[in-house]
C-alpha cells in the first residue's frame, strides 16, 4: 500500500531563503505526483504536476523535482516571501483508478 | 478560480444526526470527489463520481452515502453522525480522470464538528 510522507511537518525561515520541502513514497510505481498549496480556512490549489517520465517541472521561483527510484520528490522555493507562508502538500498518483495518495503536509512560515 | 462551492461552510451538529453537505460547481466538469482532510492523515478520498448518477467508494466511505442527480450539485450524506466525523471535508473536480494529469480544483472547505 502507497505511503506518502512530509518531514517536517512545519518549518519556519526567514524571508529571502531558498527552501526545500520533502516527499517521499514507498511504491516507485507512481502515474504522477503533485504539489500543492493550502492557505488557512482555503480550499488547496495545484502547484505543479510531474509526470512518471519527466524528473521535474518549474514555475515561476518553484521547481519541483522526481526521483522515482528513491521514493523522493523535493519542491524548491527560491527567495522565499512572507506570501509563501501556507501548508504544501504532495500527492501521488498510482495504478488505481481515481486515486490520488497525500502527504500530511508541511507548513511553511516565511518570517518578514 | 474554479466556481465550486460548499455549503454549509460550517456547521456543529449532534451525534446521530443526519448530515448533507453540498458541493455545487459551475465548470460543467463531469468528475466530483468528496475528501476528508484531518490532522496527520493529509486528505482521504471518501467517494467521487464519474457522471450523473454514477459513483463509486473511496478509501474511507463507510458511514458515507452520496447522490447526484445533476452535473454541477454531489451530495455527501452522513446518515448517522458520529463524533469520528468530525472534519473539514473537502469537494474537488476534474475535466477527466483524476489520474490523467488534469488539474484539480478544490472547494473551500465544509468543517463539521460532531459533538
Amino acid at each position: 500500500k502507497q505511503e506518502v510522507t512530509q518531514i517536517p511537518a512545519a518549518l519556519s525561515v526567514p524571508e529571502g531563503e531558498n527552501l526545500v520541502l520533502n516527499c517521499s513514497f514507498t511504491d516507485s510505481a507512481i502515474y504522477n505526483l503533485q504539489w500543492f498549496r493550502q492557505d488557512p480556512g482555503k480550499g488547496l490549489t495545484s502547484l505543479l504536476l510531474i509526470q512518471s517520465s519527466q524528473r521535474e517541472q518549474t514555475s515561476g521561483r518553484l521547481n519541483a523535482s522526481l526521483d522515482k527510484s528513491s521514493g523522493r520528490s523535493t519542491l524548491y522555493i527560491a527567495a522565499s516571501q512572507p506570501g509563501d507562508s501556507a501548508t504544501y502538500l504532495c500527492a501521488v498518483g498510482g495504478d488505481s483508478n481515481y486515486q490520488l495518495i497525500w502527504g500530511a503536509g508541511t507548513k511553511l512560515i516565511i518570517k518578514p | 478560480d474554479a466556481g465550486i462551492t460548499q455549503s454549509p461552510r460550517h456547521k456543529v451538529t449532534e451525534t446521530g444526526t443526519p448530515v448533507t453537505l453540498r458541493c455545487h460547481q459551475t465548470e460543467n466538469h463531469r468528475y466530483m470527489y468528496w475528501y476528508r482532510q484531518d490532522p496527520g492523515h493529509g486528505l482521504r478520498l471518501i467517494h467521487y463520481s464519474y457522471g450523473v448518477k454514477d459513483t463509486d467508494k473511496g478509501e474511507v466511505s463507510d458511514g458515507y452515502s452520496v447522490s447526484r442527480s445533476k452535473t454541477e450539485d454531489f451530495l455527501l450524506t452522513l446518515e448517522s453522525a458520529t463524533s469520528s466525523q468530525t472534519s473539514v471535508y473537502f469537494c474537488a473536480i476534474t475535466q477527466s480522470r483524476e489520474l490523467s494529469g488534469n488539474t484539480i480544483y478544490f472547494g473551500e472547505g465544509s468543517w463539521l464538528t460532531v459533538v
